[in-house]
């Protein structure tokens, strides 16, 4: 079984400013990692994932994620952040193995809140 | 449309109602799923479809009911609940489930209240 936890619940940032929402995930077996993104009243959208590869990924808007398999992370980086970009944000894992009938694992979420 | 679309958006019901809520995904893909989503707690995943059988079941209160009549269409039908399941439901579909990196493409939910 897979856990995640995201350690902020909110993150309140500046226009302009860059941002890192942290996640570390606990697994027995190799994962996927994924981050969505929640705007109000609307459904998540998945922002980035990785799968294998290059440790760094590029998601939409702008944003990047770094998997670290020794210290089990996948934070979330934006360089600068716009107001447009408050919303919830939620890590996710699955296992990799393929057998888990695509049951993906949340975190309870990060708010993240882009003051002008 | 486009996408993965639900209705109704926002549903009010006293627990002794029978409601249903429809999810539909424009996608072609062959797999479905139910996810409730409540206030301070991480989304759980409640049904999974693939091809139309139902492949999980996540110890889900007999109270839910799901239904997947074709691929495109998945429904889940609500009687007798309880004020504790007002949450937001999140339908989303995926090419496949056996893959393992799919993408979950997610609608935007039915925001429930039961009375």
């Amino acid at each position: 079984a897979q856990s995640v936890t995201q350690l902020d619940s909110q993150v309140p940032v500046f226009e302009e400013a860059p941002v890192e929402l942290r996640c570390n995930y606990s697994s027995s077996v190799s994962v996927y990692l994924f981050w969505y993104v929640q705007y109000p009243n609307q459904g998540l959208q998945l922002l980035l994932k990785y799968l294998s590869g290059s440790t760094l990924v590029k998601g939409i808007n702008g944003f990047e994620a770094e998997f670290n398999k020794s210290q089990t992370s996948f934070h979330l980086r934006k360089p600068s952040v716009h107001i447009s970009d408050t919303a919830e944000y939620f890590c996710a894992v699955r296992d990799a193995g393929g057998t888990s009938y695509g049951k993906l694992t949340f975190g309870q979420g990060t708010i993240l809140t882009v003051h002008p | 449309e486009t996408g993965v679309t639900q209705t109704p958006r926002h549903l009010v019901m006293g627990m002794t109602n029978k409601k249903s809520l429809k999810c539909e995904q424009h996608l072609g893909h062959n797999a479905m799923y139910w996810y409730k989503q409540s206030a301070k707690k991480p989304l759980e995943l409640m049904f999974v479809y693939s091809l139309e059988e139902r492949v999980e079941n996540n110890s889900v209160p007999s109270r839910f009911s799901p239904e997947c009549p074709n691929s495109s269409h998945l429904f889940l039908h609500l009687h007798t609940l309880q004020p504790e399941d007002s949450a937001l439901y999140l339908c989303a579909s995926s090419q496949e489930i056996r893959g393992g990196g799919e993408t979950q493409y997610f609608g935007p939910g039915t925001r429930l209240l039961v009375l």
